[in-house]
């Protein structure tokens, strides 16, 4: 059985500052981490995955994610927020390819002029 | 990746009626999904859609409320059968890419309103 925990409901961030999301799974096995986007009134959007390549993972729109195994965790990182970055940030795990996904609570990123 | 939509997008409905929400996918797709997402929360995954045979529902979710229908790999179709309030929420459709089938891509929702 897998489980995702998203610390932080809500995060509020000023423009330019650094965005961090947290994210932290629960496995049995190596899992593939994934983190999704939701502007409002839209449907979700793949950012970024992990599926046991490289540790540190590249998205979209400048965001990337460390998979970091002995922490359990998945973070996602931008340098720089930008006042279109607003929108829920959903992290989510399955076991494997075939696996159905396991999704974390969201957290909506509030970004500030 | 899949490019997959939805119909319709949005709907006001009367407890006591069904409503009916069709998933097309542009590509084929080995797995298709429906998720519910009440409002303010995450998503649940309600089923997943088989070609040719019933869906697979997840605990909580039922046949006779949610009739799921696949008839070829990139339609579904959901059923949200004597709806009350508690139904409104935004449902998802999605698929697992064939190429890429640790992916899953989702539908843009249709937003369900029940008075």
């Amino acid at each position: 059985a897998q489980s995702v925990t998203q610390l932080g409901s809500h995060v509020s961030v000023s423009e330019g500052a650094l965005v961090l999301l947290r994210c932290n799974y629960s496995s049995s096995v190596p899992p593939y981490l994934f983190w999704y986007v939701q502007y409002p009134n839209q449907g979700l959007q793949l950012l970024l995955k992990y599926t046991s390549a490289a540790t540190l993972v590249k998205g979209i729109n400048g965001f990337e994610a460390e998979f970091k195994k002995s922490e359990t965790s998945f973070h996602l990182t931008k340098p720089s927020a930008h006042m279109s970055d607003a929108a829920e940030y959903f992290c989510a795990v399955s076991l494997n390819a075939g696996n159905m996904l396991t999704f974390g609570g969201g957290t909506r990123l509030m970004v500030k002029p | 990746s899949a490019v997959i939509s939805q119909k319709p997008s949005r709907d006001i409905c009367q407890r006591g009626t069904s409503l009916t929400i069709q998933c097309q996918v542009d590509s084929q797709v080995t797995m298709m999904f429906w998720y519910r997402q009440q409002p303010g929360q995450s998503l649940t995954l309600i089923a997943t859609a088989n070609q040719g045979s019933e869906a697979t529902y997840e605990s909580g979710f039922v046949i006779d409320k949610f009739p799921i229908s696949r008839p070829n790999l990139t339609f579904s179709t959901l059923t949200v059968s004597n709806m009350s309030p508690e139904d409104s929420s935004i449902y998802l459709c999605s698929g697992k890419d064939r190429g890429r089938q640790e992916t899953q891509y989702f539908g843009p929702g249709t937003r369900l309103l029940v008075l």
